[in-house]
């Protein structure tokens, strides 16, 4: 699992409620990122981090915002949770040198009421 | 647009036959290739890649093929063990972007 852990791993919450997604990793990687798994589609990227402070969108960006203060954190964050965002959540990495292979944490199952 | 999709959405063998999984992409641009396996209720793992200067390469009882004349690629698993049962995903992405484009999988069964 590349040193990745998830918290939480599952969640229910409610419609309208901010959600927030930890990502945490131990080896000092400088790309992280986000994606949602939901039946009938492969992953898609929320969103991605190159350092600590620089981030960019994913191609389902919308209605995810996301954080990286510290190497080791990606935060993302639900501001305003919808039914539709009731998904698996993946954080991955790069490792350095080898920036284009992606290895995936655990995941965080959400559920959206 | 760019997808990647696999032909197949289950794929049963018996224990000890060899498994293809076959996969398509549609991005001339991509240049690297992955193949991911994920058990029900985990995290995909990565298995083996393959750039596009090559057109085979081998890891431990996988293979997997590139065919870049019609954007096809192929996971083979040799002597399939009930432990290969999973989801199996390709993937690609294009030099510099760090950015892929996932398939919705193959399902893997196993029977003994």
């Amino acid at each position: 699992d590349a040193g990745i852990t998830q918290s939480p791993r599952h969640k229910v919450t409610e419609t309208g409620t901010p959600v927030t997604l930890r990502c945490h990793q131990t080896e000092n990687h400088r790309y992280m990122y986000w994606y949602r798994q939901d039946p009938g589609h492969g992953l898609r990227l929320i969103h991605y981090s190159y350092g600590v402070k620089d981030t960019d969108k994913g191609e389902v960006s919308d209605g995810y915002s996301v954080s990286r203060s510290k190497t080791e954190d990606f935060l993302l964050t639900l501001e305003s949770a919808t039914s539709s965002q009731t998904s698996v959540y993946f954080c991955a990495i790069s490792l350095a040198g080898s920036e284009e292979t992606q290895y995936f944490g655990p995941g965080t199952r959400l559920l959206v009421l | 647009g760019e997808s990647v999709g696999l032909h197949l959405p289950t794929l049963s063998v018996q224990e000890g036959d060899n498994s293809i999984i076959n996969c398509a992409y549609s991005n001339s641009a991509s240049d690297y290739f992955i193949w991911y396996k994920q058990e029900s209720g985990k995290g995909p793992q990565f298995i083996i890649d393959i750039r596009s200067n090559m057109d085979k390469r081998q890891g431990q009882r996988v293979t997997v093929l590139l065919n870049k004349t019609v954007k096809h690629l192929s996971l083979q698993i040799a002597a399939t063990q009930p432990g290969d049962s999973a989801v199996y995903f390709c993937a690609d992405s294009a030099s510099g972007t760090y950015k892929y484009i996932f398939g919705t999988g193959t399902r893997l069964k196993v029977l003994a």
